[in-house]
């Protein structure tokens, strides 16, 4: 899994308690990334990173946050989580956003069930 | 909006046969196209990645093509192996922003 980690792995939580998934990577690319997985529903970028302190929202960031203190972790933190938000996340990175042959490398995976 | 469709939803194919897998996209314009393989409980593994330029590319047993002007891709799969067993991801990335595309997968079960 291209130097990355994610933790937990597995999580149980209940409606309305905050969550925080962890992202580590040992590659030093610049650029991070969480995605959701759902059935149904391809992968879909939450929000992600272009450099530490640099984030941005994407298509369903509602209900989410990031911080990325350091270039190797990269943070997804659900305020108050609800059951809609049960799903797969992935953590994904990159070395930059531009060039057309540009990779990235997926970690594998965190199941979040929220009941 | 930019769609990326994948047929079929689910296949189920004998060791050793050959498949071919679909993928229609509408993203406009076009920077590259992507297919992902995705083991059960693990994240996407590239396998092939090619620009507009590129009609096909092959890793292995796994040989990508790509129509540029009807917008279609397809995925072959020569001599199927039970490791092949996994869900394929198209990947379409535009020419502007960040945002790739992705399709919802195939699922391939190969059985002895």
């Amino acid at each position: 899994d291209a130097g990355i980690t994610q933790s937990p792995r597995h999580k149980v939580t209940e409606t309305g308690t905050p969550v925080t998934l962890r992202c580590h990577q040992t590659e030093n690319h610049r650029y991070m990334y969480w995605y959701r997985q759902d059935p149904g529903h391809g992968l879909r970028l939450i929000h992600y990173s272009y450099g530490v302190k640099d984030t941005d929202k994407g298509e369903v960031s509602d209900g989410y946050s990031v911080s990325r203190s350091k270039t190797e972790d990269f943070l997804l933190t659900l305020e108050s989580a609800t059951s809609s938000q049960t799903s797969v996340y992935f953590c994904a990175i990159s070395e930059s956003r531009g060039e057309v042959y540009n990779e990235q490398f997926f970690g594998p995976g965190t199941r979040l069930t929220v009941l | 909006k930019n769609q990326v469709e994948q047929s079929p939803q689910s296949l189920i194919i004998l060791e050793g046969k050959n498949c071919t897998l679909q993928c229609n996209y509408t993203v406009s314009p076009f920077s590259n196209l992507r297919w992902y393989k995705q083991d059960t409980g693990r994240g996407p593994v590239s396998l092939t990645i090619m620009t507009f330029s590129e009609n096909t590319k092959s890793n292995g047993r796994y040989t990508a093509t790509l129509d540029a002007d009807t917008k279609q891709s397809s995925l072959h799969i020569t001599a199927s192996q039970l490791s092949d067993s996994a869900s394929y991801i198209c990947v379409v990335r535009g020419n502007s922003g960040y945002a790739l595309n992705f399709g919802k997968g195939t699922s391939l079960l190969v059985t002895p």
